[in-house]
C-alpha cells in the first residue's frame, strides 16, 4: 500500500464525452504527476503539480488539464475522448518535485473509450 | 528523441538468478528508476541509481554505467511472486518527467 488512492477504479465512456479522474496523495507530498499507461507499455507523462501549479507538461494535447488542490488530492480532466484515450491512468505523489524523489503510485483508473 | 529499450519478456526458474536489462539514450540523465508492477497494479519502486556501480537490496541488485547508457537489474533466488513486468525510467537533467521504458515481463517457472 502507497497510500495513494485513485477513483474510480474502472470507467466506460463513450467516444466525445468528457471524463473527471481522481487522486488522493499521500499526506504532506506536495507534487503529483499523471501517467497514461497503454497495454504492453510503459507509462507516459502527461504532466505535473506542484503546490497546485502546473509544474511540467508531456506531449498531450490541451483537451488533457488537471487540477491540484490544498488537500492533496487532484484531478485529471480529459475532453472531447477519442479512442485512443483508453488506457491505465495513473498518478503518483512525491515530497517535492525534484526528479529523484521516489515518486508513489495510485492503483489506477483504468478507462475504455468506446 | 529519447529511447529506452528493455526485452520484452523473459522467462526464469523458480530458485534462479536472472538479469534484466536497460539501455538508454536521451538527451539528458540524471537518474535511472527500476519499478516492479503486477498484472493490473500500479508500479511500486525498487531502486534508484545515480552513480555508476551495483547497489544491493536483498535479493534485488541495481548497477548502471552511464558511459554506456546502460542498467540490469539483479534478481537472485526467484520466487513465484516476482512474476511481474519490471520497468526502467530515466529522469534527465533540469526534468521532473520518468521517461519509461515499455517494460520486461518476466515469467516465473516452477
Amino acid at each position: 500500500e502507497t497510500g495513494v488512492t485513485q477513483s474510480p477504479t474502472h470507467l466506460i465512456k463513450t467516444r466525445g464525452q468528457q471524463v473527471t479522474l481522481r487522486c488522493s496523495s499521500q499526506s504532506g507530498h506536495n507534487t503529483v504527476s499523471w501517467y497514461q499507461q497503454a497495454l504492453g507499455q510503459g507509462p507516459q507523462f502527461i504532466f505535473q503539480y506542484y503546490r497546485e501549479e502546473e509544474n511540467g507538461r508531456g506531449n498531450f494535447p490541451p483537451r488533457f488539464s488537471g487540477l491540484q488542490f490544498p488537500n492533496y488530492s487532484s484531478e485529471l480532466n480529459v475532453n472531447a475522448l477519442e479512442l485512443d484515450d483508453s488506457a491505465l491512468y495513473l498518478c503518483a505523489s512525491s515530497l517535492a518535485s525534484v526528479t529523484q524523489e521516489t515518486q508513489y503510485f495510485g492503483p489506477g483508473t483504468r478507462l475504455l473509450v468506446l | 528523441g529519447q529511447n529506452i529499450d528493455q526485452p520484452t519478456e523473459m522467462t526464469a526458474t523458480e530458485g534462479a538468478i536472472v538479469q534484466i536489462n536497460c539501455t538508454y539514450q536521451t538527451s539528458g540523465f540524471n537518474g535511472l528508476f527500476w519499478y516492479q508492477q503486477h498484472a493490473g497494479e500500479a508500479p511500486t519502486f525498487l531502486s534508484y541509481n545515480v552513480l555508476d556501480g551495483l547497489e544491493e537490496k536483498g535479493r534485488f541488485s541495481s548497477f548502471l554505467s552511464r558511459s554506456k547508457g546502460y542498467s540490469y537489474l539483479l534478481l537472485k533466488e526467484l520466487q513465484m511472486k516476482d512474476s511481474a513486468s519490471y520497468l526502467c525510467a530515466v529522469t534527465m537533467d533540469s526534468n521532473y518527467q520518468l521517461i519509461w521504458g515499455a517494460g520486461t515481463k518476466l515469467i516465473i517457472k516452477p
